[in-house]
């Protein structure tokens, strides 16, 4: 069965300094790895994806993420936080191969950009 | 391109009460998705349609949820009776066919609190 794992409820940063935000995944068949982002108030919102093809993605608002097979691994990234981009980050996976049709979503990152 | 709409944005009733919810996708988008999202979790995928079938709805309970397509546009979920274990906001969302083509447009969202 696929399964997401977000390890972090929260991420704290100050303002201009990188971010990261953490995510692990298991499926049987390749994987389809999605982030997207809650603002309060505000229906979640596609970010980035990796559905093959180059192993570190781009995506909206600057942020990026980095696909590790071997870790089972894709953390978000962002190389200066911006308080504006304080929001709640999910990921999600779907599973290429015989899986079926279902998207898993993560349990959710609450980041916090600090002035 | 307009989004996807989502009525009504808050509910309130009582348990044993029904409820209804209707989402309209983003035009040309053929799968639909409905999702139950609990304070404080990720999104959880109750049921999936591709055009008016449906392809998944392994989480759905079906002694008290239902949910339909018709003509494969505008979706309607129904919870009848109500539980106080079903106050959540659900999610309906959208996205296009083909390949690659898997990352999902959300619409606002509707709260439901059963008291």
């Amino acid at each position: 069965a696929q399964s997401v794992a977000q390890p972090e409820d929260q991420v704290n940063v100050a303002e201009g300094n990188p971010l990261t935000v953490k995510c692990t995944y298991s499926v049987s068949g390749n994987p389809y790895l999605f982030w997207y982002v809650q603002y309060p108030n505000r229906g979640l919102q596609f970010l980035l994806k990796y559905i093959t093809g180059d192993n570190l993605v781009k995506g909206s608002y600057g942020f990026e993420a980095e696909f590790n097979k071997s870790q089972t691994s894709f953390h978000l990234k962002k190389p200066s936080a911006l308080v504006s981009d304080s929001a709640l980050y999910f990921c999600a996976v779907r599973d290429g191969g015989t899986g079926g049709f279902k998207t898993i979503f993560g349990a959710g990152t609450r980041l916090f950009v600090k002035a | 391109e307009a989004g996807v709409a989502q009525s009504p944005r808050y509910k309130i009733i009582e348990k044993r009460q029904s409820v209804a919810f209707w989402c309209n996708p983003i035009s040309g988008h053929a799968t639909l998705y409905w999702y139950q999202q609990i304070l404080g979790q990720g999104p959880k995928l109750l049921i999936q349609f591709q055009n008016n079938g449906v392809v998944d709805d392994s989480q759905l309970p079906k002694d008290r949820f239902s949910a339909e397509r018709l003509k494969g546009v505008d979706s309607t979920l129904k919870i009848q009776p109500a539980k106080l274990e079903d106050s959540a906001v659900y999610l309906c969302a959208s996205s296009r066919s083909g390949t690659n083509s898997y990352e999902q447009y959300f619409g606002p969202g509707t709260r439901l609190t059963v008291t």
